[in-house]
């Protein structure tokens, strides 16, 4: 495995049940993200964990928490979200310190919420 | 971080170079030139950056206006897979955390 991977790349879930979403990148990478897509906007950044600390929440409501075990992994817990809150889900990762700035994404999870 | 502002839609022959611009009128000395694009229903990939020097890659080039002011992305050879949104983003490169700001972007259609 190369780059980000994200799993499920789809998902279907009720507005009661409870899911996550996992991001596994295989770069070396020391900075993770997670952005959030709704159709015909632009991407809107939520989550921030460097050095597997959250230093950044941007405004995210409660329903979707956030882990980081490692430098590695990360994950988005979801429960009793809103049909509003369908999407396509993205992460990323990035090498703090290094000036390249580069962000390297995933193909995304793209979530409907019924 | 700079506001951008780019055209919503382009179209270009296949074959042919495409110039997408961009403004950013009130980019400071500090921030570089990042440009990103998103095929459909894919994550946004690195295309290339610049502080004031023209940049090329195996992707594309890169024109930054003296005054830093405006850039423009060059695809020498357009292909049906470059039909994609590209994204122009200024920030500062600060060593820290890459919280990219994205804008709508420019939807470029290769036209075969």
């Amino acid at each position: 495995e190369t780059g980000v991977t994200q799993t499920p790349r789809h998902l279907v879930m009720g507005m009661t049940n409870k899911k996550s979403l996992k991001c596994e990148q295989h770069l070396g990478h020391n900075a993770m993200y997670w952005y959030k897509q709704s159709a015909k906007k632009p991407l809107e950044l939520m989550f921030v964990y460097n050095f597997k600390e959250q230093t950044e929440n941007n405004s995210v409501p409660s329903r979707f928490s956030p882990e980081c075990p490692n430098s590695s992994h990360l994950f988005l817990h979801l429960h009793t979200l809103q049909p509003e809150d369908s999407a396509l889900y993205l992460c990323a990762s990035s090498q703090v310190g290094n000036s390249g700035g580069e962000l390297f994404f995933g193909e995304g999870s793209r979530l409907t919420v019924l | 971080d700079a506001k951008t502002t780019q055209p919503p839609s382009m179209d270009c022959a296949e074959g042919r170079a495409a110039n997408l611009p961009c403004n950013h009128s009130t980019i400071s000395g500090n921030e570089y030139v990042y440009w990103y694009r998103q095929i459909h229903s894919q994550g946004p990939q690195y295309i290339i950056h610049g502080l004031k020097n023209n940049e090329t890659n195996e992707m594309a080039s890169l024109i930054i206006t003296e005054d830093r002011k405006s850039s423009t992305l060059i695809l020498p050879h357009a292909t049906l897979r470059d039909t994609a949104v590209y994204y122009c983003i200024v920030r500062v490169a600060a060593f820290g955390n890459e919280k990219l700001t994205f804008g709508t972007g420019t939807r470029l259609t290769i036209i075969p």
